[in-house]
């Protein structure tokens, strides 16, 4: 199975400020036939499902803000906010779907500092 | 508008089974994998089964916690997926989400609906 590694669990961030969120794959997830890599962002606020934020690694859902961006490639993966809003507090997961079964990473919380 | 709707949790004794429907629309149902996905309470996303379109040969697959014990299914015509759990173990308490594949075969997950709780206590 593909293990999914996020760090920080935790992250406190500034309004206006960047947040980064990094997600490591135990083995790659680009599949070099259609160069792309098979990897998804989530966002879960409390009471509410997981929304999905980004996919085929940087690729943003229709509706997700420009704040919101993906990026990297193979094993290594980076969800980035370039400028924090109130709004963006929740749990956020990366997600791989290279291969069954689809693992999530564990989760990283981000709050406001 | 896209919506998921699940039904069919609840309170179950170990070994019981219990079978979860997910009823959607707003989308061509046939066109989409569907998927389930659990969370156990306070803790993290565990993927569970998809089944892939007809055009896919409806494909499915498990992961290993609920392999031989659940099975996923679907219903083009109604546009309901379900999940079929048997032999449930305390294990299994969690809050069931109904997911969407919008892709058909490429399993990232656009829709989710907003879970049934199923809790399995004697």
């Amino acid at each position: 199975d593909i293990v999914m590694t996020q760090s920080p669990d935790s992250l406190a961030v500034s309004l206006g400020e960047r947040a980064t969120i990094n997600c490591k794959s135990s083995q790659s997830v680009l599949y070099n036939s259609n160069n792309k890599n098979y990897l998804a962002w989530y966002q879960q606020k409390p009471g509410q499902p997981p929304k999905l934020l980004i996919y085929w690694a940087s690729t943003r859902e229709s509706g997700v803000p420009d704040r919101f961006s993906g990026s990297g490639s193979g094993t290594d993966f980076t969800l980035t906010i370039s400028s924090l809003q109130a709004e963006d507090v929740a749990l956020y997961y990366c997600q791989q779907y290279y291969i069954a079964p689809i693992t999530f990473g564990q989760g990283t919380r981000l709050e406001i500092k | 508008e896209v919506q998921l709707v699940e039904s069919g949790g609840g309170l179950v004794q170990p070994g019981r089974s219990l079978r979860l429907s997910c009823t959607t629309s707003g989308f061509t149902f046939a066109d989409y994998a569907m998927n389930w996905v659990r969370q156990a309470p306070g803790r993290g996303l565990e993927w569970l089964s998809f089944i892939r379109t007809k055009a896919h040969g409806a494909a499915a697959q498990y992961a290993a916690s609920v392999k031989g014990r659940f099975t996923i299914s679907r219903d083009d015509s109604r546009s309901i997926a379900y999940l079929q759990m048997n032999s449930l173990k305390t294990e299994d308490t969690a809050v069931y989400h109904c997911v969407s594949s919008r892709d058909g075969y490429d399993l990232y997950f656009d829709s989710w609906g907003q879970g049934s709780l199923v809790t399995v206590s004697s």
